[in-house]
């Protein structure tokens, strides 16, 4: 099962509005990330963290920011949406040491009308 | 050049047949090599981890080569479920690089 939580999992909203997409693992993971995936194409990093107060900007780039206060919760902010931003967003955390790869959340699909 | 390229595909293969396919890395330093499944509007999961001598899973063969710096995934009878995106997952220091995904279609 899942220890990596997304929600919304759906959220239509105007354009103009200030959104926030939550992630929280249940695992302990230092490490997480986000990226943005539009249908049928490849997966982009667009923030990832090491660990509490560390937040890096990933391979493309984004108007969205992120935060790491606590270990277990990583959100990711968009201060006002636009019809660009329409996309899916995942979440995934893994272990500092990696080698064990990624744990996805189901993602949030985001339609900025 | 991006750091991690596969084949789109799709491979379109019959129940039972074997299909395999490649992924090609960039940087001779990478450390671990993963295959992810992605299923149609689905989050990616991790399907195997790919080792030097190579692995099976079942009806999955994963092999790595270094030397020439590619990855192999093989799917012995393939079943219908199988149908999916598979997605070569490359680590250097720490971070994942992904590749656009090969798409099988398994058919009746």
């Amino acid at each position: 099962e899942a220890d990596i939580y997304q929600t919304p999992r759906y959220l239509v909203i105007g354009t103009g509005k200030k959104i926030t997409l939550e992630c929280s693992q249940t695992m302990g993971h230092d490490k997480m990330y986000w990226y943005q995936q539009d249908p049928g194409m490849e997966l982009h990093l667009i923030h990832y963290s090491y660990g509490v107060n560390s937040t890096e900007k990933g391979d493309l780039s984004s108007e969205s920011t992120v935060s790491r206060i606590r270990t277990e919760h990583f959100p990711l902010t968009l201060e006002s949406a636009r019809p660009s931003h329409t996309s899916q967003y995942l979440c995934a955390s893994s272990e500092l040491q990696g080698g064990s790869g990624y744990t996805f959340g189901s993602g949030t699909r985001l339609t900025v009308v | 050049r991006k750091e991690v390229e596969q084949d789109p595909g799709p491979f379109n293969v019959p129940e039972g047949a074997t299909v395999a396919f490649n992924c090609t890395y960039s940087n001779s330093a990478s450390q671990s090599f993963f295959w992810y499944r992605q299923d149609c509007r689905k989050e990616p999961k991790l399907l195997m981890s790919v080792y030097s001598s190579g692995n099976e899973d079942g009806r999955f063969t994963a092999q790595l080569n270094r030397a020439s710096q590619y990855i192999s995934l093989l799917i012995r009878d393939s079943k219908l479920s199988d149908s999916a995106t598979y997605l070569c997952v490359v680590t250097n220091d720490y971070k994942l690089s992904f590749g656009a995904g090969t798409t099988v279609t398994v058919r009746a």
